[in-house]
């Protein structure tokens, strides 16, 4: 079964907006990966945070991490029309990255 | 573009056929690794390969194989099709062994079973 539950499943915003999504996991892990997917395309690495970190940036990107919860969270802020895709968080732990059930973000101009 | 390729692009066949599916990592990677992506079981890890050496085993049909060949391509063979293998099969590369580094994937190839 696959290691992350995201939330929500989909969620639309206006440009401008910001967005949060969410990803809960199960077990430890060594770190945390989140990647987007545009429509049908190859997955794209957004950044990753260590077991041992609890916040990282990239740009509009903001990255949480409470392995207390087993839960992160990404903040998309100012969001475009090209922000429009699936996102989703993947745990690495030993030997295996597991992508989550990912989220479905539209953002209307 | 990540510097992974994957080819065809798209492949329509019967149930009970078998088909290869390639892909060659970004140049300087040693690990490529194998995703299935469906609608009903998401994007599953398959396998893992490291320089030429299977390094991780994930849920792997055993009607379906990969081996990766000293130019480090990679190829996953899938055999007696079911309708249910119909999915985008993805390929992704990295530097190192660890999976846990940032993996680069290709374009996918979107598998048919009719």
């Amino acid at each position: 079964s696959q290691q992350g539950e995201e939330d929500p499943q989909a969620l639309s915003i206006q440009e401008g907006e910001n967005a949060t999504m969410n990803c809960s996991y199960k077990t430890s892990i060594n770190n945390l990966q989140w990647y987007r997917q545009n429509s049908g395309r190859g997955l794209v690495h957004l950044i990753l945070i260590r077991s041992n970190e609890r916040e990282k940036h990239s740009g509009r990107l903001r990255v949480t991490l409470d392995t207390s919860k087993k839960s992160s969270s990404l903040l998309i802020t100012a969001s475009r029309a090209a922000d429009t895709a699936s996102y989703f968080c993947a745990t690495f732990f030993t030997d295996k990255l597991i992508f989550g059930t990912g989220t479905r973000l539209q953002v209307f101009p | 573009d990540s510097g992974v390729t994957q080819t065809p692009k798209h492949l329509i066949t019967a149930t009970g056929q078998r088909v290869t599916l390639r892909c060659s990592p970004r140049s300087g990677d040693l690990s490529v690794y194998w995703y299935q992506q469906s609608l009903d079981q998401g994007l599953q890890f398959l396998i893992q390969y490291y320089n030429g050496e299977e390094r991780a085993k994930g849920n792997i049909l055993e009607r379906f194989s990969a081996q990766q060949f000293p130019d480090l391509h990679s190829e996953l063979n899938l055999s007696s099709l079911e309708l249910g293998d119909s999915a985008l099969y993805f390929c992704a590369s990295s530097v190192g062994f660890l999976a846990g580094n940032e993996q680069f994937f290709g374009p996918g190839t979107r598998l048919t079973v009719l």
